[in-house]
C-alpha cells in the first residue's frame, strides 16, 4: 500500500538557522509529490510540488525540496528560518494521477527566538 | 489557483444530529474531494465528489454516514450524519483542475460534537 512517512513529529530550530524536514514515500512508481503548510486555524497552503524534471524544486517563502528516487525521499529545506515559519508541515503524494492525496503524519515546526 | 469558500467555518453540534458543510469554488474544477483531519492527526481522504453521480468513498467511509452531493462543477456538500463525539474533526474540501495540477484546499470546517 502507498504510504508517506514523516519521521520527525516535532522539530525546534532557532530563528535564522537552517531547516530540513524529512519525507519518505512508499510507491511503486514515481508519484507526484507535494509539501503543504498549515498554520494554526488555517487551511493548507501549497509550498511546492514535484511532477517531473529537475529534482530540485523551488517553492514559496524560500522553501525548496529535493526528490531523490533512490531514497524514495522528498525532503523540504530552508536555509534560514523565520519565526513566521512556525506551523505544521505535511508531505503528500498523489499516486497515479488520481487527484487523491496521501498525507504524512505531519511535522510541527517550532521556531525559537 | 482556486478560491474555495467553505461554510460553516466551525460549529458545535449535539450528538445524534447532522451537519451539512458547503464547498463553493470560484471557477469550474474537474475534481473535488473531502478530507477529514482528526485532532492532532493528519488528513485522510473521505471521498471523491463526482459531478452528477454518487461519490466514490475510501475504505472506512460510507455513504450513509457521509452523504455527498456535487450538483455542478463549482459546488459540493458533505453531510456528517448521526454525529458522535468521534466525529469531532476538521473537514476540508479540496479541488483540482486535473492532470499535472496541484490540489487547493478550503479553510476547513472545525466540527465539535458534544
Amino acid at each position: 500500500a502507498q504510504s508517506v512517512t514523516q519521521p520527525d513529529i516535532h522539530i525546534t530550530v532557532s530563528e535564522g538557522a537552517s531547516l530540513e524536514l524529512r519525507c519518505n514515500y512508499s510507491y511503486g512508481a514515481t508519484p507526484y509529490l507535494f509539501w503543504y503548510v498549515q498554520s494554526p486555524g488555517q487551511g493548507l497552503q501549497l509550498l511546492l510540488k514535484y511532477f517531473s524534471g529537475d529534482t530540485l524544486v523551488q517553492g514559496i517563502k524560500g522553501f525548496e525540496a529535493e526528490f531523490k528516487r533512490s531514497q524514495s525521499s522528498f525532503n523540504l529545506r530552508k536555509p534560514s528560518v523565520h519565526w513566521s515559519d512556525a506551523a505544521e508541515y505535511f508531505c503528500a503524494v498523489e499516486p497515479s494521477n488520481t487527484g487523491k492525496l496521501i498525507f504524512g503524519q505531519g511535522t510541527t515546526l517550532q521556531v525559537k527566538p | 489557483s482556486a478560491v474555495i469558500s467553505q461554510k460553516p467555518s466551525r460549529d458545535i453540534c449535539q450528538r445524534g444530529t447532522s451537519l451539512t458543510i458547503q464547498c463553493q469554488v470560484d471557477s469550474q474544477v474537474t475534481m473535488m474531494f473531502w478530507y477529514r483531519q482528526q485532532p492532532g492527526q493528519s488528513l485522510t481522504l473521505i471521498a471523491t465528489a463526482n459531478q452528477g453521480s454518487e461519490a466514490t468513498y475510501e475504505s472506512g467511509f460510507v455513504i450513509d454516514k457521509f452523504p455527498i452531493s456535487r450538483p455542478n462543477l463549482t459546488f459540493s456538500t458533505l453531510t456528517v450524519s448521526n454525529m458522535s463525539p468521534e466525529d469531532s474533526s476538521i473537514y476540508l474540501c479540496s479541488v483540482s483542475r486535473g492532470v499535472n495540477t496541484e490540489a487547493f484546499f478550503g479553510q476547513g470546517t472545525r466540527l465539535t460534537v458534544v
